[in-house]
């Protein structure tokens, strides 16, 4: 089956460690989403590949990163990570169309990773 | 600019009652509307979705919702709740163009508990 796959589900990593979390997806879709999840909150979207075209939103902090290598595969980094970067983090695919307009897709979500910080 | 408000961030039904979960909307295009399903530890799930078609839209899971332009709302409703649906819900909407080209605004989520 088509889908979004997320590795780890479960991460821990101490206080200022570098950590790499990825996503793949065998939807072929053009574009890719990573989101923040807090306990309780909504997701939160941290920035999305258009293609290779990288769109960050304003209020993501310079200490996420993300890479997209192929059409298949985004990682998302994050460069030090601290206590209040705990987290769900979840990876989701859509595909537009252009036909006189461009139709949104819809959004396909990942399983997610919890990452942990000690 | 877009928006999502869910009325009630805890919802509590006895099993085989009726399932009402409210989400209002405010987008300045003509929006797209889905409904999410997120059980715990689990990504989101896709329970359905209003892209301008029929305004009363069927789901998985025995799940519906009703797209009202003039209430600006699309709440979901489930006829007879089972033990299984106890989920947090999610309502989101899409916008049609600029910068709000497809990406998803969420509201607050609403916790459903089912009783037996």
């Amino acid at each position: 089956d088509a889908m979004v796959i997320q590795n780890p589900r479960y991460q821990v990593t101490q206080f200022g460690k570098p950590v790499t979390l990825s996503c793949s997806q065998t939807l072929n879709h053009n574009v890719m989403y990573w989101y923040q999840q807090k306990s309780s909150q909504a997701p939160k979207l941290l920035f999305h590949y258009y293609d290779k075209d990288f769109n960050n939103e304003a209020d993501t902090p310079d200490n996420f990163q993300s890479r997209r290598p192929n059409t298949s595969f985004c990682f998302l980094d994050i460069r030090s990570p601290g206590l209040g970067d705990a987290a769900m983090y979840l990876c989701a695919t859509s595909r537009t169309r252009s036909s006189g307009g461009a139709d949104r897709e819809t959004q396909y979500f990942g399983p997610g990773t919890r990452l942990l910080v000690l | 600019a877009q928006s999502v408000t869910q009325l009630g961030s805890h919802v509590s039904v006895s099993e085989g009652a009726l399932v009402l979960l409210r989400c209002n909307y405010s987008s300045s295009v003509p929006p797209y509307l889905f409904w999410y399903v997120q059980y715990p530890n689990q990504g989101l799930q896709l329970l359905l979705k209003y892209t301008s078609a029929a305004t009363l839209v069927k789901g998985i899971n025995g799940f519906e919702a009703e797209f009202k332009k003039s209430e600006t709302s699309f709440h979901l409703t489930k006829p007879s709740a089972h033990m299984s649906d106890a989920a947090e819900y999610f309502c989101a909407v899409s916008g049609s163009g600029g910068t709000s080209y497809g990406k998803l605004t969420f509201g607050q989520g609403t916790i459903l508990t089912v009783h037996p």
